[in-house]
């Protein structure tokens, strides 16, 4: 199966700066990667699809790129209802997996 | 739509997991609709599905590493879909999640909803 690895496991940032999170497949996925946001005592929440697709109702702060092996998160101008857990998942090869994620806490 | 895990918090080791989804705002005949799971420092499990494949049938798919022991079910009269999960051990200790999964013929895709997932610990 299709390993994610995310890093770095923890990112510790001051509200109003960028950040970037990477997510590694230990083979090409081709643009098949979302990503999701998880707040503490909530449910996941879809971001990106196909890598690079907002999904609906997201900010445009949120911003995926990438592909192949290689993809990467960007939050610009981090609110403080951004500090969360995100992880990434791939739907290109089954069964689909997820990578163990990142999580974006105030510095 | 809205999604809600129940079931017992505590099972058993070798016993039988149960769990419910209930949707609401939306139906379980349209779509497909999954189970995951994230055990403790690890990242999420798919488990498996199930969609309305016509005539009141439905089919399933479950992941290959948990196949001989799980069963998804649907009531469709209540809008919702189960887990069983059988032999339990302390592995399968884990938070649940139910999902809409937005998988069709085409393809697998991605999850959007989840439910907020249910804290499930095995042991005796």
């Amino acid at each position: 199966e299709v390993v994610l690895t995310q890093s770095p496991a923890t990112l510790a940032v001051s509200p109003g700066e960028s950040v970037t999170l990477s997510c590694r497949a230990s083979q090409p996925v081709s643009s098949d990667l979302a990503w999701y946001q998880q707040r503490p005592g909530q449910a996941p929440r879809l971001l990106i699809i196909a890598a690079s697709t907002t999904a609906a109702t997201v900010p445009a702060r949120f911003r995926g790129s990438g592909s192949g092996t290689d993809f990467t998160l960007t939050i610009n101008g981090l609110q403080s209802e951004d500090f969360a857990l995100y992880f990434c998942q791939q739907y290109n090869k089954g069964p689909r997996t997820f990578g163990q994620g990142t999580k974006v806490e105030i510095k | 739509e809205q999604l809600q895990e129940s079931g017992p918090r505590l099972v058993k080791p070798s016993e039988t997991l149960s769990l419910v989804c209930s949707v609401s705002g939306g139906t379980v005949n349209s779509y497909y609709w999954s189970w995951l799971r994230q055990p403790p420092g690890k990242g999420l499990e798919w488990i498996g599905y199930f969609y309305n494949s016509g005539n009141s049938r439905y089919s399933t798919n479950y992941n290959s590493s948990l196949k001989s022991r799980v069963t998804i079910s649907v009531d469709p009269s209540k809008n919702e879909f189960s887990l069983r999960l059988t032999s339990v051990t302390a592995a399968d200790t884990a938070v649940y999640y139910c999902a809409r999964d937005l998988s069709f013929g085409g393809g697998e895709r991605w999850f959007d909803p989840w439910g907020q997932g249910t804290q499930v610990t095995v042991s005796s």
